[in-house]
């Protein structure tokens, strides 16, 4: 069964420190990856994404990798903002074009000053 | 600006009392797509639109209707609204199946 599957559920760290967010799926075949922010109330927005090929995507302060082999991902946010507060969604395309896109349930991230 | 808009924002009604939820995106998008979020169970799809009049069932898609008869709209129907159906909900719409899907800014309805 294709799943997605986000760690930790939640997350509060300081103003100005790194974190990093995970990410592992067993959808097979896989098209692409996407990581999205979703500010409290507020529809989700993408930050980046990554096809099979590609094992790294920069977005300013934010960073994903991607381990196909090991089907894990991660996004990694340096310098930590007030407004980084939000809920960050991993989605899976599956490559069948038959399967629909696959929802992680979301790491609800707090940024405390 | 592009954008996806939805309307109403938050609602609160009565079990069986009909309503629809608008959606229309100014993207000329030829998908679009209907979700609810809940806590803890994250985003699922009600239904989705692959072009006009093609329209197909998402993975939670009892309860509800939708139609396409506009390449911009696409309204949300619930016949007889039930209490477990109080949830966040959110239109999205997407250029082709591997783009970027723009979310609409949701609407919270709460059904007693």
């Amino acid at each position: 069964k294709n799943q997605v599957e986000q760690s930790p559920q939640s997350l509060i760290i300081l103003e100005g420190k790194n974190c990093t967010l995970q990410c592992n799926y067993t959808v097979s075949p896989f098209s692409n990856l996407r990581w999205y922010k979703q500010d409290t109330g507020r529809g989700p927005v993408s930050l980046t994404i990554m096809t099979f090929s590609e094992n790294t995507k920069s977005n300013g302060r934010y960073t994903a990798t991607l381990d196909a082999d090991t089907k894990q991902s991660s996004l990694h946010i340096t310098a930590s903002q007030l407004s980084d507060s939000a809920s960050y969604i991993c989605v899976v395309r599956p490559g069948s074009s038959a399967s629909k896109i696959i929802f992680g349930s979301g790491t609800r991230l707090s940024i405390r000053p | 600006e592009a954008q996806v808009t939805q309307n109403p924002r938050y609602l609160i009604t009565v079990t069986g009392k009909k309503l629809t939820v608008t959606c229309s995106q100014n993207m000329n998008h030829e998908y679009m797509s209907w979700y609810r979020q809940d806590p803890g169970l994250g985003l699922r799809q009600i239904y989705y639109s692959m072009n006009v009049e093609v329209t197909d069932k998402g993975d939670v898609p009892e309860g509800y209707k939708v139609s396409r008869k506009e390449k911009r709209n696409f309204p949300l129907i619930l016949e007889s609204p039930s209490p477990n159906q109080t949830s966040l909900y959110f239109c999205a719409s997407n250029r082709d199946r591997e783009r970027e899907q723009f979310f609409g800014p949701g609407t919270r309805l709460t059904v007693l």
